[in-house]
């Protein structure tokens, strides 16, 4: 079975410390994102990913940076946690063609900057 | 840039009756995807159904089927005979059909659906 899997499901960290949310997928698929999901506010996308470092900017990426230097893992960084990025994470992974554009997710983190 | 709409934020049904979500999406694409996912309690994103932009024909998965109106860029989602187990966060979505940098998966605000007894 495809799985996509977080490191953590809950999270607190404190202020100002720099907080790496990992994300691995074994189905060797090209795209992988990062989104925040707030309350009325749906989904959002930070970063994504369509290859080995190869990242494009998402709608919020103020505040965060990625890694990907495999292709199964992409990493999210919070380089200075504030309070305000307080939220659920949720990693995904797709292939454009073969999955049909499908997007396979993770069972998400929940973040609590204190 | 590419948006997905959903006006709804809930909706509520009775158990085995049809409930309709609605979604809106703009894009000058010609050849895309539209998804609707299900977020339950648990958090564990469910894919429910997809569409591929270039076939005229309506998505159906079971008790699931979509209203496609390309023209009108309006995408929604039918429940026919609800089930306690359909309660959860509905999202709609939208992706190129091709990779590359520009292969973003857009999603709306989602619609909470409740299911009554």
């Amino acid at each position: 079975d495809v799985k996509v899997t977080q490191s953590s499901r809950y999270l607190v960290k404190r202020t100002g410390e720099k907080v790496f949310l990992e994300c691995v997928q074994d189905m060797d698929h090209e795209n992988m994102f990062w989104y925040r999901q707030d309350p009325g506010l749906g989904l959002r996308l930070i970063y994504f990913s369509y290859d080995v470092k190869m990242k494009e900017k998402g709608d919020i990426p103020e505040g965060y940076s990625v890694s990907r230097e495999k292709k199964e893992r992409f990493s999210l960084i919070l380089e200075s946690a504030s309070t305000n990025q307080t939220s659920m994470y949720l990693c995904a992974s797709s292939t454009p063609e073969g999955g049909r554009g499908r997007a396979f997710f993770g069972q998400g983190t929940r973040l609590t900057v204190v | 840039a590419q948006t997905v709409t959903q006006s709804q934020p809930e909706m509520s049904v009775q158990e085995a009756e049809t409930v309709t979500l609605s979604c809106t999406y703009d894009t000058s694409e010609s050849d895309y995807y539209l998804f609707w996912y299900k977020q339950p309690p648990s958090r564990q994103m469910i894919l429910v159904i997809r569409q591929e932009a270039y076939k005229q024909q309506n998505a159906t998965e079971n008790r699931f089927s979509v209203n496609f109106q390309k023209a009108a860029k309006s995408f929604s989602l039918k429940i026919s005979d609800s089930q306690l187990g359909d309660a959860a966060m509905y999202f709609c979505a939208y992706g190129k059909r091709y990779g590359g940098a520009t292969n973003k998966l857009i999603f709306g605000t989602g619609t909470l659906l409740a299911v009554q007894p």
